[in-house]
């Protein structure tokens, strides 16, 4: 069965203070990797696709990375207005319909 | 254009009551989906559309019953549902079902009294 673990559940920095967000996931093959950032109450907007290892995508202050079995979102001198829960979802290869497993995500909050 | 819109934003119902949830997107995605996401929970899967044909269906109850009109239009239809089923319903939508990210809509806050 398939498996995303976002760690850790809850993130507080200050205002400036980089850090790293994890997700590992079991598949049996991996098809793409995607982060979302939701905010409350909010549906989940799209930050990034990664499909293969080794591959890097980078937007503002974010930028995520892939292995063969994890993904890293690096928050890079974050902003109060980064804070927000983020979301990360595996489509495996031989999932019908497009289906995404989503992790529990991470609550980050950041601090002026 | 991102945009995927759902009405109503907040919808409150009785258990007996039927009603339903509208999502629209034109963007010419041809995969289109409905999420349930309870609080501090992730979203999960209900059902997905592809070319405006059910696709899949994830176990889920009878008093949900999705429809896709076209190829810009999904409805859930609500009927006896139960406290319980009070959740963030999320609309999204993709190119295709493979290999494509999805884009959501903000969601329609439901509660069931």
């Amino acid at each position: 069965e398939d498996q995303v673990t976002q760690s850790p559940e809850a993130l507080r920095l200050q205002e400036g203070e980089s850090s790293s967000l994890n997700c590992s996931y079991t598949v049996s093959g991996l098809r793409g990797l995607f982060w979302y950032r939701q905010d409350p109450g909010k549906g989940p907007e799209f930050l990034f696709t990664l499909y293969s290892a080794g591959e890097e995508k980078e937007k503002e202050r974010l930028k995520a990375t892939l292995t063969k079995k994890e993904s890293f979102l690096h928050i890079t001198a974050p902003k109060p207005e980064d804070s927000a829960t983020y979301l990360c979802a595996v489509q495996e290869t031989k999932a019908a319909g497009n289906k995404l497993t989503f992790g529990g995500g991470t609550r980050v909050l950041v601090k002026p | 254009d991102t945009e995927v819109t759902q009405t109503p934003k907040h919808l409150v119902m009785g258990m007996t009551n039927k009603k339903s949830l509208k999502c629209e997107q034109h963007m010419g995605h041809r995969a289109m989906y409905w999420y349930k996401q309870k609080a501090k929970k992730p979203p999960e899967l209900m059902f997905v559309y592809s070319y405006e044909k059910l696709s899949i269906n994830e176990s889920v109850p009878s008093r949900f019953s999705p429809e896709c009109p076209n190829s810009s239009l999904l409805n859930l239809h609500l009927h006896a549902l139960q406290p319980e089923d009070s959740a963030l319903y999320l609309c999204a939508s993709s190119r295709s079902t493979v290999n494509t990210e999805a884009f959501f809509g903000q969601g329609t806050r439901l509660t069931v009294v």
